[in-house]
Parts: structure tokens; C-alpha cells; sequence
């Protein structure tokens, strides 16, 4: 089984159109991100969930719009797509204890905005 | 804020040679450190990780050793091979996780040749 799984894999649009990216994870764990990875594959993180509750909320536009129904699901909606925001993003999740054991991810939604 | 700094790459080597990757950090406290690894196409992998400083991390041969003195927790592997080519990302885990995420560095390409 997956621990964490994102859908879909690949996504091309075309600007100005809304889409939405799916996360979950069968951990257990409490808290889930979102990162932005772009096209020097530099790691930018976005929005994080802690059972249901908006924790992180870095500077990113407001087009973007994170919800979180319960622990096990975060997604990710974006409106009004630009081109800039083609990138890979990565959901990502932990556990109580990732102090020392880390992080767990997605494998990625590839988005291309045309 | 926290920030890992690592060497830019790409990193070009023969198989069998010996890997380094450098890796610094600066953050409060005593961080968890951790490496990740990006196969082609695919997402985060944890290769290893060292939660308090002298800690040595290891992993498919990989090692690296958690140097408080220094800031430091450099990637090593003895022999690489073809299959070890990929992007490695140092990251970092404040000791206070409530509202903060995993701080990457700008990630390491390795290409090994035959």
C-alpha cells in the first residue's frame, strides 16, 4: 500500500483554468505539507495541515487554496492557472515523532500549464 | 530562519570513485538532519538521517556524520555506482516542529558514468 499518495501523477492545462491536486496518506500521521518544486528543483514548502488546522501558510498566492477535510487527505486547489506555476508539487506528511524520523512523500504531481 | 546550504552540482563521476556531497546549516538549537534522495522522474526518497550531533547516519552505503562544530553533515559513499545517480537534497528538522516544515538545501545532481 501507499503511504502517501498523490493524484493525479501528471497534469497539463491551460492558463486561466482551476484545478485541484489530491493527497492521502495511510500513515496515521497528524500533520501533511505541500511543496513546490521547481524547474532547478529547489524545494519551496507552501501550506501545512495539523489535523485539520492551517499551521504553515507561506507567502504564496492567494490563487492557491489548501483544504485539509480530515488528517488523512490534504488538497490543493489552484484558480486562474499562470504559466509560472508549472512545477512538480509534492505532498508530504509526519508523524508525531518525525523530529527524528523524517518526512514522508508523495511521488509528485507534475503540472504544465500551457 | 533555518537554511542548508550544499555544493552546487552537477557532481560527474566514474563508477566506483568516492562521493562527497558538502552540506552546512544554520538553524537554533539541535536540528534533526536528514538526506533525501530524487531518482529520475520519481519523488522524495529518506536515504538517511542523524538526530543528534556525532550521530552517523547510513544507508546503501551511503554515510554522513552529524558535526555540531562545524554545522555539517556531508554525504559520503565509497564506491558509487551508475544506479546512484540521481539528485540528493540535505534537509533540515527544527527541534520545534509545531509550525515549521523540512528546510531543504537547492539539491546536488550526481551523474556516474560506467
Amino acid at each position: 500500500d501507499t503511504a502517501v499518495s498523490q493524484t493525479p501523477k501528471y497534469l497539463v492545462t491551460q492558463m486561466g483554468n482551476d484545478k485541484s491536486i489530491k493527497c492521502e496518506q495511510n500513515l496515521g500521521h497528524d500533520t501533511m505539507y505541500w511543496y513546490k518544486q521547481d524547474s532547478k528543483k529547489f524545494l519551496k514548502i507552501m501550506f501545512s495541515y495539523n489535523n485539520k488546522e492551517l499551521i504553515i501558510n507561506e507567502t504564496v498566492p492567494n490563487r492557491f487554496s489548501p483544504k485539509s477535510p480530515d488528517k488523512a487527505h490534504l488538497n490543493l486547489h489552484i484558480n486562474s492557472l499562470e504559466l509560472g506555476d508549472s512545477a512538480v508539487y509534492f505532498c508530504a506528511s509526519r508523524g508525531t515523532f518525525a523530529f527524528n524520523y523524517g518526512y514522508t512523500f508523495g511521488s509528485g504531481t507534475r503540472l504544465t500549464v500551457v | 530562519g533555518d537554511s542548508v546550504t550544499q555544493m552546487e552540482g552537477p557532481v560527474t563521476l566514474s563508477e566506483e570513485a568516492f562521493l562527497t556531497i558538502n552540506c552546512t546549516y544554520t538553524a537554533t538549537g539541535y536540528p534533526s538532519l536528514f538526506w533525501y534522495v530524487q531518482y529520475p522522474g520519481e519523488g522524495l526518497q529518506l536515504l538517511l538521517k542523524a538526530t543528534k550531533a556525532d550521530d552517523k547516519g547510513s544507508n546503501k552505503g551511503f554515510e554522513a556524520t552529524y558535526r555540531k562544530e562545524t554545522t555539517s553533515f556531508h554525504l559520503e559513499k565509497g564506491s558509487v555506482q551508475v544506479s546512484d545517480s540521481a539528485v540528493y537534497f540535505c534537509a533540515l528538522s527544527p527541534m520545534d516542529t509545531g509550525r515549521r516544515a523540512l528546510t531543504f538545501g537547492s539539491g546536488t545532481r550526481l551523474q556516474v558514468q560506467p
